[in-house]
């Protein structure tokens, strides 16, 4: 089955720092990717949709300047938090899809990448 | 404003079966997920449902009536692996997923 891989899978930064997050698609060719991030306890908030090779779609109240991302290949994307504050410690995840947004097509999601700012 | 809800937390036996209702008003409705997730992890999907009735998947199956915006997964024949959450997702007009909070299903021996 699809699989996506996502690291690191944790990380741990000072404030004022960037991090990087990476999500790659393994066995197939993700046209569309999506970044969540979920708090303890809550469910998973979209923060913005990424097509391969165009400017990512950001939910409203999404910083876009300080959630970079890029997809720059049909198996890669990655979000970089810039200037990190402890208010930005969550569980990143990241879900793939080969087959576009419509229909019954099923997410496959990677493993998640939790960030603690210091 | 677009809702999913469902129960907070769960407790059931080991061997027994439970069923976990969503709820959900979405502005437009293509088809409702239910997905697992164990704590610290990424979710993974259990079942789709766009058309009311019954899908059956093992000890699993998922029920779904759009007149009444409502689904529910029901879990047989538990096992210790299955404490997990349990997340509701309903795709709305604009083909977005909207994400229930989840419930914590708690497996007691």
């Amino acid at each position: 089955g699809a699989v996506v891989s996502q690291h690191p899978s944790w990380v741990i930064c000072k404030s004022g720092t960037s991090v990087k997050i990476e999500c790659r698609s393994l066995d197939f060719q993700a046209t569309t990717m999506f970044w969540y991030r979920q708090f303890p306890k809550q469910s998973l908030m979209l923060m913005a949709t990424s097509n391969e090779g165009s400017k990512a779609t950001y939910e409203q109240g999404v910083e876009k300047d300080k959630f970079l991302i890029n997809h720059a290949s049909l198996t890669l994307s990655t979000l970089t938090v810039t200037s990190a504050h402890p208010e930005d410690s969550s569980f990143y995840i990241c879900s793939a899809t080969d087959r576009g947004i419509s229909g019954a097509n099923v997410l496959t999601f990677g493993a998640g990448s939790r960030l603690t700012v210091l | 404003g677009q809702n999913i809800d469902q129960p907070t937390e769960m407790t059931a036996t080991e061997g027994a079966i439970v069923q976990i209702n969503c709820t959900y008003q979405t502005s437009g409705f293509n088809g409702l997920f239910w997905y697992q997730q164990h704590a610290g992890e990424a979710p993974t999907f259990l079942s789709y449902n766009v058309l009311d009735g019954l899908e059956e998947k093992g000890r699993f199956s998922s029920f779904l009536s759009r007149s009444k915006g409502y689904s529910y997964l029901l879990l047989k024949e538990l096992q210790m692996k299955d404490s997990a959450s349990y997340l509701c997702a309903v795709k709305d007009s604009n083909y977005q997923l909207i994400w229930g909070a989840g419930t914590k299903l708690i497996i007691k021996p």
